[in-house]
C-alpha cells in the first residue's frame, strides 16, 4: 500500500504569515515528491518537486524532504489571500510499471485570511 | 493553460448506465493517465496508457475500461455506475511515461451519478 498522509486542516493563517505544510509517505521506495496547489473545482497544477533530501526553494516556497524520517513538508513565506487552496502531496516510485504514477495524499486545505 | 482538455465538463448519469470521458492530450504526448478524485479526497490512479497500450493499473475494477488513440485522444468507460463513481475525473498527459514536471493535467469532468 502507497499511503500519503496528510493532516486534512483546514490550515487558517493571516496574511504575511508562514505556512506550514506537512506529508509521511509509508513506501521507502519513494522516489520523487512534489507538492500540488488545487483551487476549488480546478485541477492540480505542480508547485514543487524534490529529490533529494534536504531543502529546495522556489521563490516564496520552500520544500523539505527528509527520507530518514519519510516526511516531505511545504512552506509558504508571507501568504497571500491568493495562496487559500487545498495543497496535495504526491510521491512516485519510479520504477517498472508504476513509472510515472502518482499517489496522492487527501491534501490539506489553506485558508490565508487578510 | 495546459495545452490538455476534456469533454464533458459536468455530466449526470443514474446508477447502472455506462458513461464515456473523452480527453484530448499535447500534441506528442504519448502517455495518458486517468485519475479519479472523490469529494475531500486526493486524486487515484486509475490506469496509465502508453503508446495506445495499458501500462499500469491502479486498484480499480475491469468496468473501468479505457482508450488511446493515435491523435493523441483518450477515453475513460465506466461501466455499470455505482454511486460511489460520483467524482472529479482528471487525465494527464505526459511524453513517454516522463516525470510529473512534464505530466499536464487537464480540467476534469465531474460526474454525479445518481
Amino acid at each position: 500500500q502507497k499511503e500519503v498522509e496528510q493532516n486534512s486542516g483546514p490550515l487558517s493563517v493571516p496574511e504575511g504569515a508562514i505556512a506550514s505544510l506537512n506529508c509521511t509517505y509509508s513506501d521507502r521506495g519513494s522516489q520523487s515528491f512534489f507538492w500540488y496547489r488545487q483551487y476549488s473545482g480546478k485541477s492540480p497544477e505542480l508547485i514543487m518537486s524534490i529529490y533529494s533530501n534536504g531543502d529546495k526553494e522556489d521563490g516564496r516556497f520552500t520544500a523539505q524532504l527528509n527520507k530518514a524520517s519519510q516526511y516531505v513538508s511545504l512552506l509558504i513565506r508571507d501568504s497571500q489571500p491568493s495562496d487559500s487552496a487545498t495543497y496535495l502531496c504526491a510521491v512516485t516510485l519510479d520504477r517498472g510499471s508504476t513509472l510515472g504514477r502518482l499517489y496522492f495524499g487527501r491534501g490539506t486545505q489553506l485558508t490565508v485570511w487578510p | 493553460e495546459t495545452g490538455v482538455t476534456q469533454s464533458p465538463t459536468h455530466l449526470i448519469k443514474t446508477r447502472g448506465q455506462q458513461v464515456t470521458l473523452r480527453c484530448s492530450s499535447q500534441s506528442g504526448h504519448n502517455t495518458v493517465s486517468w485519475y479519479q478524485q472523490a469529494l475531500g479526497q486526493g486524486p487515484q490512479f486509475i490506469f496509465q496508457y502508453y503508446r495506445e497500450e495499458e501500462n499500469g493499473r491502479g486498484n480499480f475494477p475491469p468496468r473501468f475500461s479505457g482508450l488511446q488513440f493515435p491523435n493523441y485522444s483518450s477515453e475513460l468507460n465506466v461501466n455499470a455506475l455505482e454511486l460511489d463513481d460520483s467524482a472529479l475525473y482528471l487525465c494527464a498527459s505526459s511524453l513517454d511515461q516522463g516525470s510529473p514536471e512534464t505530466q499536464y493535467f487537464g480540467p476534469g469532468t465531474r460526474l454525479l451519478v445518481l
